[in-house]
């Protein structure tokens, strides 16, 4: 099994409509992150937690919201889907301390109609 | 602001041709710099991480190198399943340590 998985892989839907991306990880990490990527444009931070009580906005956080329900699970929300917010979006966890890398989801792949 | 600018965006090479990929930065202090993998369809995944100018790592037909303003990733008679995306992502000091990505480079070797 993977230590990071996302659901789901793949989503259709149309404008308007809300959306929720999960995402849970069997690393024990206390740091989560969601990132979006659109070609040219790489990978750009949406929103990150450093513990469950710890909720922070990233770059590109407007028409997201988040939910830490646990260690071990970070959902990102689309209140109202629109468009431009088509793209593949990735979970990171990393460990607290010195060495920062990342761990990274499959990815969910989103289509707004 | 930190930056990190990859180039060349897209790199096309025999299998066997060597080459070097780019990643130049600008932070204000270097905690870490990263290199990762990601294949079509999937996460990225680590490759390297950095620290210090001078430093080297080697994984298998890979190399990374640093100096103050840029590090590169060295491909030694690259094979076809080198194919990737290379992304590089840096870390800064005195601030949340959250990484910071270029836009990656897409290496296709031909066989």
């Amino acid at each position: 099994d993977a230590d990071v998985t996302q659901t789901p892989r793949n989503r259709i839907t149309k404008t308007g409509k809300r959306i929720m991306l999960e995402c849970s990880q069997t690393k024990g990490h206390d740091r989560m992150y969601w990132y979006r990527q659109d070609p040219g444009l790489g990978l750009r931070l949406i929103y990150y937690s450093f513990d469950v009580k710890d909720i922070n906005k990233g770059e590109i956080s407007d028409g997201y919201s988040v939910s830490r329900q646990a260690q071990a699970k970070f959902s990102l929300s689309l209140e109202s889907a629109i468009p431009n917010q088509t793209a593949l979006y990735f979970c990171a966890t990393s460990e607290q301390g010195p060495n920062e890398k990342l761990f990274f989801g499959s990815g969910t792949q989103l289509s707004v109609l | 602001e930190d930056q990190v600018t990859q180039s060349p965006e897209a790199l096309r090479l025999q299998e066997g041709e060597s080459s070097s990929l780019n990643c130049s930065y600008t932070v204000s202090g270097l905690r870490g710099l990263f290199w990762y993998r990601q294949d079509p369809g999937k996460g990225p995944e680590f490759l390297f991480t950095l620290y210090s100018a001078g430093e080297e790592k080697e994984k298998e037909r890979l190399k990374a190198t640093l100096t103050k303003k840029e590090s590169f990733l060295h491909i030694t008679a690259p094979k076809p399943e080198d194919s990737a995306t290379y992304l590089c992502a840096v870390t800064s000091q005195g601030g949340s340590y959250i990484p910071t990505f270029g836009r990656g480079t897409s290496l296709i070797v031909h066989p």
